[in-house]
C-alpha cells in the first residue's frame, strides 16, 4: 500500500542550481497534482495533470516545469533555484474529476 | 485573492474539551468542502467533507456546520483527543473540466492538552 511516494525526503540545493522531483503513485489514479506548503499561505497548487498526456498551470507555476512521464509518474523539475522556492513540497493524486485528493509525505527543499 | 479564509492560525484546548475551527469562501460555484488533517512530516489526509446541499455532517467526534447563506463552514471536534492534535486545513473545491480544483485555507494547528 504504497500509495503517493515522492523523491526526495530532504533537498538543499544552491541558488541557480537545478533539480527534479519524482513522484509516483500506485492508485491508478488519472490526476496528479503538485502544491507547495509554506507557513501562513496553506496548500498552494503550482501545476496539476488531470489526465495522462495533459499538464496546466495552477495559481503559482512561474519557476517551474512538470513532465507526467506516463500515469503512474508526474514530475516537478525547478530549472534554476531560488531562495523564494523553499518550501515543502506535496505531490498529489486523484480519481479524474473525484474529489478526494490522495498526498505524499512530502520534499522539503532549502535553497540557499 | 484567497478565496477561502481560515480561523484561528493556532488553537489550545484541553483533553476533553470542544475544537472548533471557522472558514470562510467568496466563490458560490464551490459544490465540495472537505476538511484534511495533517501530523508533522507527513502529508494532508482526507478528514471529512460536505457538499452544500446539507447543513451538518457528522463522522465520530468530528461535525462540519455548514451556512451556505453567510458563506460559512466550521469543523467541530467534539471530546478533543492529545492524539488530535495536529494541522487542520479548510478547502473548497469546484469543477473545472474534467478536473476538481481545490482552493485550500491557510491552516489551524490545534494543540490538545492533557
Amino acid at each position: 500500500n504504497a500509495g503517493v511516494t515522492q523523491t526526495p525526503k530532504f533537498q538543499v540545493l544552491k541558488t541557480g542550481q537545478s533539480m527534479t522531483l519524482q513522484c509516483a503513485q500506485d492508485m491508478n489514479h488519472n490526476s496528479m497534482y503538485w502544491y507547495r506548503q509554506d507557513p501562513g499561505m496553506g496548500l498552494r497548487l503550482i501545476y496539476y495533470s488531470a489526465s495522462e498526456g495533459t499538464t496546466d498551470k495552477g495559481e503559482v507555476p512561474n519557476g517551474y516545469n512538470v513532465s507526467r512521464l506516463n500515469k503512474r509518474e508526474f514530475s516537478l523539475r525547478l530549472e534554476s533555484a531560488a531562495p523564494s522556492q523553499t518550501s515543502v513540497y506535496f505531490c498529489a493524486s486523484s480519481v479524474m474529476g473525484n474529489t478526494e485528493a490522495f498526498f505524499g509525505q512530502g520534499t522539503r527543499l532549502t535553497v540557499v | 485573492q484567497q478565496q477561502v479564509k481560515q480561523s484561528p492560525q493556532s488553537l489550545i484546548v484541553q483533553k476533553g474539551g470542544i475544537s472548533i475551527i471557522n472558514c470562510a469562501y467568496e466563490n458560490t460555484a464551490f459544490d465540495y468542502f472537505p476538511w484534511y488533517q495533517q501530523f508533522p512530516g507527513k502529508g494532508p489526509a482526507l478528514l471529512i467533507a460536505i457538499r452544500p446541499d446539507v447543513s451538518e455532517k457528522k463522522e465520530g467526534r468530528f461535525t462540519i456546520s455548514f451556512n451556505k447563506s453567510a458563506k460559512q463552514f466550521s469543523l467541530h471536534i467534539m471530546d478533543s483527543q492529545p492524539g488530535d492534535s495536529a494541522t487542520y486545513f479548510c478547502a473548497a473545491s469546484k469543477r473545472s473540466g474534467g478536473y476538481q480544483k481545490v482552493t485550500f485555507g491557510t491552516g489551524t494547528k490545534l494543540q490538545v492538552i492533557p
